[in-house]
């Protein structure tokens, strides 16, 4: 089956931590991006990637990194510096028709 | 900046009532046009709307895009209680990556 997948689907940490979410698709896609959702809001771009081993930051990038080190991956760090962690975090990938959205990893913070 | 709005941002209706959703939209160099449908979980994709004044069609859904005006409308027709969402309309850019850029959605209530 192909598709993107996220993981875990609920994590808790404590305030201070750092922590990874993981992302992956096997959709074959260049394109993958990350997004937070946070109540009754729409979503907004935290990172996007365009290619392997190449990353740019979206419109709310302060507090998180990315990396692309294969073309199927692409893991979200959430840093102690994010202010305000607990979301909702979505990944997708993009062919240049549609985006695909993963199932999306509820982060609360503790 | 790139700007997507939608509106309204709630709607409360009856089953059987129509319904008529808006995006405009302020994007440099403009793209396309994307609806997705969320229900508490992960956006599905609805309509994508690259040209103006042909309408997409999925059943009861059916989506149009403005060019010269900046806008799209999602009309839902005999609404069910099944469609009860977030409705977000993006826009994607020519020039910057693919990237999307959303509107805050549209929370649509239909009752019983």
């Amino acid at each position: 089956d192909g598709g993107i997948t996220q993981s875990p689907k609920y994590l808790f940490r404590k305030e201070g931590q750092n922590v990874t979410l993981s992302c992956e698709q096997n959709l074959n896609h260049d394109a993958m991006y990350w997004y937070r959702q946070d109540p009754g809001q729409g979503l907004r771009l935290i990172y996007y990637s365009q290619i392997v081993n190449d990353f740019q930051k979206g419109d709310i990038a302060e507090g998180y990194s990315v990396s692309r080190e294969k073309k199927e991956s692409f893991p979200l760090t959430v840093t102690s510096a994010q202010k305000n962690p607990t979301a909702f975090y979505l990944c997708a990938s993009r062919d240049y028709n549609e985006q695909f959205f993963g199932p999306g990893t509820r982060l609360t913070v503790l | 900046e790139d700007k997507v709005v939608q509106s309204p941002l709630s709607l409360v209706v009856h089953e059987g009532d129509t319904v008529t959703l808006n995006c405009s939209y302020e994007v440099t160099n403009f793209r396309s046009l994307l609806w997705y449908k969320q229900e508490k979980k992960a956006p599905t994709f609805l309509f994508m709307l690259t040209s103006s004044g042909i309408e997409k069609k999925s059943g009861r859904l059916s989506s149009i895009l403005d060019k010269k005006e900046l806008f799209s409308i999602l009309n839902i027709t005999a609404t069910q209680t099944g469609d009860s969402a977030v409705y977000l309309c993006a826009v994607v850019e020519e020039t910057s990556g693919s990237r999307l850029t959303f509107g805050e959605g549209t929370q649509l209530t239909v009752n019983p």
